[in-house]
Order: structure tokens, then C-alpha cells, then sequence
């Protein structure tokens, strides 16, 4: 199966914006989800389909996804940002997880 | 609003199969794809595999030769057998359902269940 590569970690001031990528084999050509997972909780799916958000998400997350590379943008990043976030996408009916990225907001 | 909630053991012995349960509530199971998902302390996500609604099931290669999920519709519950575990199966698990609408994004998940592996 493919792999997914994510950076271990990114700090942004508060205001600023978060940009979390995610590379792996023409994962243009698949579906990418994120996930934010904060400290102690169970995920929650912040973007499915590479840039659509499910309710409840607030309109700074946004997605996009080309080539071999999809981003998570967080517009105007929050304290309440800090979290970890996961990549996934569907290849070939199967799921696979990016390592993670761990998001500090300071 | 669906809710998922695992059940099982926390404690499992080196060698012996790790079983859990998902029930889930306030909706039903089909017409969803039903995953597993485990993360070791301090790690990453790790998919361990899905069932659909029809009974068809898929894994991840790495796990596939130890792993058996299945489903009780009459109760609103999937399955999960790990055989032959060892330390390295130590873990947080949670179950989820995938969603086909939404390109197979994990849109409910369960609270998790911290299972470890020791004698």
C-alpha cells in the first residue's frame, strides 16, 4: 500500500496561517481527508473529499490536493488549533494514515 | 445522532487473541463501511481494516494474516479479532464508520479503548 509523508511538526503565532502537507504517490489522483486529534480525544474528520469541510467545521480549515502533495490550510489559526493532524486517503478501497503533524500555536 | 462505543478486554495476555466490540447507536449499520483504527502510545493513526454493510471486508496487508472483523446486524455491532498478539499490539482502538458520501472520510468515531498486551 502507499505511504504518506506529513512533517512531524509546525509552530505558528496566533493569526497566522497553518499550511500541513501531506505527500504521497499521485495522491492528486485519490481522495484525501484530515483529521484533528487534540490531546487525550478521539479524532474528528476536519476535511473530506481534499477541500470540503462536514457542519460544524469552521470555514478557516480548508484543503487542497494536487499532484503528490495535499495541504491543510488553517486560515487565522486559533490557540484552540494546537491538535494533531492526520492525513488519510482512499487508494484502491483501502485506507491509509499520514505519521501526523503536531500543530503549536504560540 | 450516531454514536459508536467500544467494548473489551483492556488486558490481553502475549500469544492470545485481542477481541473487541463496537455497538453503535441512533443509526444503523447499513449503507457505511466500518473501520478499525488503533494508535500505540505516542503514535500515529494505524488503519487495521473495514467491513461493509454487505459483509465484505478489507485490511491492511500488514495486519491481515492476524486480523478477522465481522458483524452482528440484529445488533448493531462489528467485530474485531486480533490473534497472536505481542507488545507491540498495545494500543488505543477505536472504531469508526466511513462514510461513502463523504469519499470514504471517517465522520463518527468512537471514544476509544486502551487495550494492553501483557502477561
Amino acid at each position: 500500500s502507499s505511504e504518506l509523508t506529513q512533517p512531524p511538526s509546525l509552530s505558528v503565532s496566533p493569526g497566522q496561517t497553518a499550511s500541513i502537507t501531506c505527500s504521497g504517490d499521485k495522491l492528486g489522483d485519490k481522495y484525501a481527508s484530515w483529521y484533528q486529534q487534540k490531546s487525550g480525544q478521539s479524532p474528528v474528520l476536519v476535511i473530506y473529499q481534499d477541500m470540503k469541510r462536514p457542519s460544524g467545521i469552521p470555514e478557516r480549515f480548508s484543503g487542497s490536493n494536487s499532484g503528490n502533495t495535499a495541504t491543510l490550510t488553517i486560515s487565522g489559526t486559533q490557540a484552540l488549533d494546537e491538535a494533531d493532524y492526520y492525513c488519510q486517503a482512499w487508494d484502491s478501497s483501502t485506507v491509509v494514515f499520514g505519521g501526523g503533524t503536531k500543530l503549536t500555536v504560540l | 445522532q450516531v454514536q459508536l462505543q467500544e467494548s473489551g478486554p483492556g488486558l490481553v495476555k502475549p500469544s492470545e487473541t485481542l477481541s473487541l466490540t463496537c455497538t453503535v447507536s441512533g443509526g444503523s449499520i447499513s449503507g457505511y463501511y466500518w473501520s478499525w483504527i488503533r494508535q500505540p502510545p505516542g503514535k500515529g493513526l494505524e488503519w487495521i481494516g473495514y467491513i461493509f454493510y454487505t459483509r465484505s471486508t478489507n485490511y491492511n496487508p500488514s495486519l491481515k494474516s492476524r486480523v478477522t472483523i465481522s458483524k452482528d446486524t440484529s445488533r448493531n455491532q462489528f467485530s474485531l479479532k486480533l490473534n497472536s498478539v505481542t507488545a507491540a499490539d498495545t494500543a488505543v482502538y477505536y472504531c469508526a464508520r466511513q462514510t461513502p458520501e463523504l469519499y470514504y472520510g471517517m465522520d463518527v468515531w468512537g471514544q476509544g479503548t486502551t487495550v494492553t498486551v501483557s502477561s
